[in-house]
C-alpha cells in the first residue's frame, strides 16, 4: 500500500523554464509534508516543506503548494537551472512516531 | 559541522558473515532511523529509534537488527547477510517535531552494500 505517489519516474525541461513535480498521497493523517533533492553518491538534502495548515510555501525559486481535499502537493522550480539536475523525493509526515513515508522519487534532468 | 556519519561508505561481503554498518550523528536528535533505497522501490524504512533504548520495526525490518545504547549512535547489524539485503542503506536523524522548526532528516551519505 503506497501511500505517497510519485506517478512520474522522470521529467526533462529546459533550462530557464518551470519544472512541476507532483506527488499525491493517501493517508489523511498526513499533516507535514517535505521535498527532498538527491544527488548520485549523496544522501538526501532537504529542499522546502509545508505544513497542512497551509496552502503555500515559497523559498527562493521553489516553491510547494498543498491542495488537501485532492491529497495532491507539487513543487515548482522556477526558472530551472542545470544543477537542479537530481531525484527528487517527496515525504510525508504525522502521528507519532516522526516517520517520514518517502514517495519513489522523481529524476528532474534540466538541458542547458 | 552538523551531520550524520556512516560508515563504511561501500561493502562487499559473503552470504552468512555478520556485518555492522555504524550510523552516528552530532546534533543531538532523538530521533534516528534506517531506510533502504532500491530501484524502482524508493526510501523504505527498516527500523527507527524514538530516543535511547527505544527502537521499533519500520517498514522491512527482517533480517535486520539495531541498537540505540547512546543518543548519537545507532549501528544498524545484518546477522547473517544474505544477496536480496543488497541495496543502498541511509541512515537519518531528526529533532522531535514539537521542538521548534522542523527540517525532516538529516540524512547520512550513504552505504552501498553487496552481499554475494
Amino acid at each position: 500500500d503506497q501511500q505517497v505517489k510519485q506517478n512520474s519516474p522522470s521529467l526533462s525541461v529546459q533550462e530557464g523554464r518551470i519544472s512541476i513535480l507532483n506527488c499525491d498521497y493517501t493517508n489523511s493523517m498526513f499533516d507535514y509534508f517535505l521535498w527532498y533533492k538527491k544527488y548520485p553518491a549523496e544522501g538526501p538534502t532537504f529542499l522546502i516543506s509545508i505544513s497542512s495548515i497551509k496552502d503555500k510555501n515559497e523559498d527562493g525559486r521553489f516553491t510547494v503548494f498543498l491542495n488537501k481535499s485532492a491529497k495532491h502537493l507539487s513543487l515548482h522550480i522556477v526558472p530551472s537551472q542545470p544543477g537542479d539536475s537530481a531525484v527528487y523525493f517527496c515525504a510525508a509526515s504525522g502521528g507519532s512516531n516522526y516517520k517520514l513515508t518517502f514517495g519513489k522519487g522523481t529524476l528532474l534532468t534540466v538541458n542547458p | 559541522e552538523a551531520q550524520v556519519t556512516q560508515n563504511p561508505r561501500y561493502l562487499i561481503t559473503v552470504t552468512g558473515k555478520k556485518l555492522t554498518v555504524t550510523c552516528s550523528q552530532n546534533m543531538n536528535h532523538e530521533y534516528m532511523s534506517w531506510y533502504r533505497q532500491d530501484p524502482g522501490l524508493g526510501l523504505r524504512q527498516i527500523y527507527y529509534s524514538m530516543n535511547v533504548e527505544v527502537t521499533d520495526k519500520g517498514d522491512v525490518p527482517e533480517g535486520y537488527k539495531v541498537s540505540r545504547k547512546e543518543k548519537r549512535n545507532f549501528p544498524l547489524i545484518l546477522e547473517s547477510p544474505s544477496p536480496n539485503q543488497t541495496s543502498l542503506y541511509f541512515c537519518a536523524s531528526s529533532a522531535y517535531r514539537d521542538r521548534g522548526p522542523y527540517y525532516g532528516y538529516t540524512f547520512g551519505s550513504g552505504t552501498r552494500l553487496t552481499v554475494v
